[in-house]
């Protein structure tokens, strides 16, 4: 079955730690992306990745650090200088080609920090 | 800069009600795609149309349409006789041509159908 699997689901951790939120997909896709949902509000890009080892800023980067070192997984680091951290984060991956494609998303990591 | 809105917050209907949901659009290029998507209440958001600036047929698919309108910069999507499933919130989004593929989300409507 292809898809884009995150995890944990449901993740806790005390203010001041950092965090990694995993985002693998086996759809071979070539672009992947991390998003931040807060309640009643739209998806925010926090990153994207076009290619392995290359990665750009989306609108809400600061706070956040990823890395691209494998075409499948594109992980999420929240660091302690993420002033407000707890938010819903979905990955997604979509073909690169000319023109803007349909991106698919993962199931989201619901992140709590107290 | 791109902007999507989406006016409508909340809608409620009765199943079997059909319901359109609003989304206006704005975007300095002329080549640009629009999407819809839903999520239900799991969170995973899903894909369900891809449109790009150039066609400007409506489009029906089972009980779901779409409407674009360009003159207005409008992407309206209408649930016929709607069910109990279709509660979720709905996502319109924009994306330029370009290469990045970034994609400018809606706000969301949340749409609850009541049996």
């Amino acid at each position: 079955d292809g898809g884009i699997t995150q995890s944990p689901k449901y993740l806790f951790r005390k203010e001041g730690q950092n965090v990694t939120l995993s985002c693998e997909q086996n759809l071979n896709h070539d672009a992947m992306y991390w998003y931040r949902q807060d309640p009643g509000q739209g998806l925010r890009l926090i990153y994207y990745s076009q290619i392995v080892n290359d990665f750009q800023k989306g609108d809400i980067a600061e706070g956040y650090s990823v890395s691209r070192e494998k075409k499948e997984s594109f992980p999420l680091t929240v660091t302690s200088a993420q002033k407000n951290p707890t938010a819903f984060y979905l990955c997604a991956s979509s073909i690169v080609a000319s023109g803007a494609y349909e991106q698919y998303f993962g199931p989201g990591t619901r992140l709590t920090v107290t | 800069a791109q902007k999507v809105t989406q006016a409508q917050t909340e809608i409620s209907v009765v199943e079997k009600e059909d319901v359109t949901l609003d989304c206006v659009y704005e975007t300095r290029d002329t080549t640009y795609y629009l999407f819809w998507y839903k999520q239900p209440p799991s969170g995973e958001l899903v894909f369900l149309i891809r449109r790009n600036s150039f066609d400007e047929q409506n489009e029906i698919s089972g009980r779901y349409s779409w409407n674009f309108q360009k003159s207005t910069s409008s992407f309206n999507f209408t649930i016929t006789a709607s069910q109990v499933v279709d509660s979720a919130v709905y996502f319109c989004a924009l994306s330029e041509a370009g290469g990045s593929e970034k994609l400018v989300f809606g706000k969301g409507t949340k749409l609850t159908v009541n049996p």
